[in-house]
């Protein structure tokens, strides 16, 4: 098992320019979820989905689109990049929001 | 947004010392209390999920207890060592299907 992967490790983007960040998982879980971790705020969930077809709005959406094709792939697309995202992003699975999180490894997003 | 609080933000602790510490959350609407261990450069590893008033879990030196009318988990760790040195972090399912995660406790254990 991979468990959680995340590409790529790190990116540099212009303010403007879109990107796709990738995360797939290879345990059959329902629940993904992204989170930005930026300093002294902790982790902050951006978008969610419980299961293929199906996503919802986490606390900071803006800027941030998200599909769910399949059970094993939820991609985070930064539509125009903006300074303000730069940031880490984790993305998690789970068999659902009661369960224990397993997290990827993280995506450092530099915006400039 | 749920209003999820851990106190303390930082703490230093002695190697060999037991400490704790707590995380604080709107006892309305409850589903879950989850704790995670953050290593530096690493991600967050799950500790417990905890479901249940009064649920009391333990894996190891680590233990944690709920109380959900009263709204807080206290983490408890017993003897220290260098390797617990992480930030603890706290986050509740309530109501909706999405996690609100804590700041954190920065532990350092010193020798």
């Amino acid at each position: 098992n991979a468990g959680v992967t995340q590409t790529p490790k790190f990116q540099v983007l212009k303010t403007g320019q879109s990107m796709t960040l990738q995360c797939a998982q290879d345990m059959n879980h329902e629940y993904m979820s992204w989170y930005r971790q930026d300093p002294g705020m902790g982790l902050r969930l951006i978008h969610y989905s419980v299961g293929a077809g199906i996503t919802d709005q986490g606390e900071v959406p803006n800027g941030y689109n998200v599909s769910r094709s399949t059970t094993e792939d939820f991609p985070l697309r930064l539509l125009s990049a903006a300074p303000s995202q730069t940031s880490v992003y984790f993305c998690a699975s789970s068999p659902g929001p009661s369960y224990e999180q397993y997290f990827g490894p993280g995506t450092r997003l530099t915006v400039t | 947004i749920l209003n999820v609080e851990q106190s303390p933000q930082s703490l230093h602790v002695q190697e060999g010392d037991s400490t704790n510490f707590t995380c604080s959350f709107p006892s309305s609407n409850f589903y879950a209390l989850h704790w995670y261990r953050w290593e530096t450069a690493k991600s967050p590893e799950a500790l417990f999920v905890m479901t249940l008033n009064g649920d009391e879990k333990k894996k190891g030196r680590i233990s944690a207890t709920l109380n959900t009318k009263e709204g807080y988990s206290y983490l408890y760790i017993k003897g220290s060592q260098p390797e617990d040195s992480a930030t603890y972090l706290c986050a509740l399912r309530g109501g909706a299907d999405g996690l609100t995660f804590g700041k954190g406790t920065h532990l350092i254990i010193q020798p």
